[in-house]
């Protein structure tokens, strides 16, 4: 079973900073937080991941609270092409374990012009 | 360009027909990685592979599923037999590089 808990779905204005929630209280201190989205018939895309600092890429930025319970994936400035379903996930990472990614239900955005 | 190729694209296949899916990640991985997503759900992980050796199984792989990695570089997913439910897209990445494969979707008639 995924172990976090998504809004179903959000509405986000073009331009605007998109800020997608998400749940793990049950994570342990070897989860790290992962994002994914998926664009309408393409495979999911990574998009950033963090074990307990915040971190930015060049396509958003990842907020984990302080007892890592929750997150939030920011969006700065989004565009219509950010439309899609997005997933958080936490997965062990390191050798001697699957790493495999367990998706829950996700978020679907719509950025609306 | 994901990094990872699928062939074929798309299948459209009749019950009972046997169907086998290639995955074929641009460069070296020791990981290996297969799911499937039908509409509106998130993907479900199928199997994993550790170099040649498939080192886990979803309760999801029933014995109609076969995967291989023969050489620890492409993969092959071969479902005998196929149910209207099979119909799906079957999705593999290595993970490490982040990327997943654009998938094969699959129509069971």
């Amino acid at each position: 079973d995924a172990k976090t808990t998504q809004p179903p779905s959000m509405d986000c204005a073009e331009g605007r900073a998109a800020n997608l929630p998400c749940n793990h209280s049950t994570i342990s201190g070897n989860e790290y937080v992962y994002w994914y989205r998926q664009i309408h018939s393409q495979g999911p895309q990574y998009i950033i991941h963090g074990l307990k600092n915040n971190e930015t890429n060049e396509m958003a930025s990842l907020i984990i609270t302080e007892d890592r319970k929750s997150s939030t994936l920011i969006l700065p400035h989004a565009t219509l092409r950010d439309t899609a379903v997005y997933y958080c996930i936490v997965r062990v990472s390191g050798s001697g374990n699957t790493g495999k990614l367990i998706f829950g239900q996700g978020t679907t955005l719509q950025v609306k012009p | 360009d994901t990094g990872v190729s699928q062939d074929p694209r798309h299948k459209i296949t009749k019950r009972g027909q046997n169907v086998t899916f290639r995955c074929d990640p641009i460069s070296e991985h020791n990981r290996l990685y297969w799911y499937r997503q039908t509409l509106g759900q998130g993907p479900e992980f199928l199997t994993y592979f550790q170099n040649e050796a498939q080192l886990e199984k979803s309760r999801l792989l029933s014995d109609r599923f076969s995967a291989e990695r023969p050489k620890g570089s492409f993969s092959t997913l071969e479902i005998q037999r196929t149910e209207q439910g099979d119909s799906a897209m079957y999705l593999c990445t290595p993970l490490e590089d982040r990327f997943f494969g654009p998938g094969t979707r699959l129509t069971v008639l």
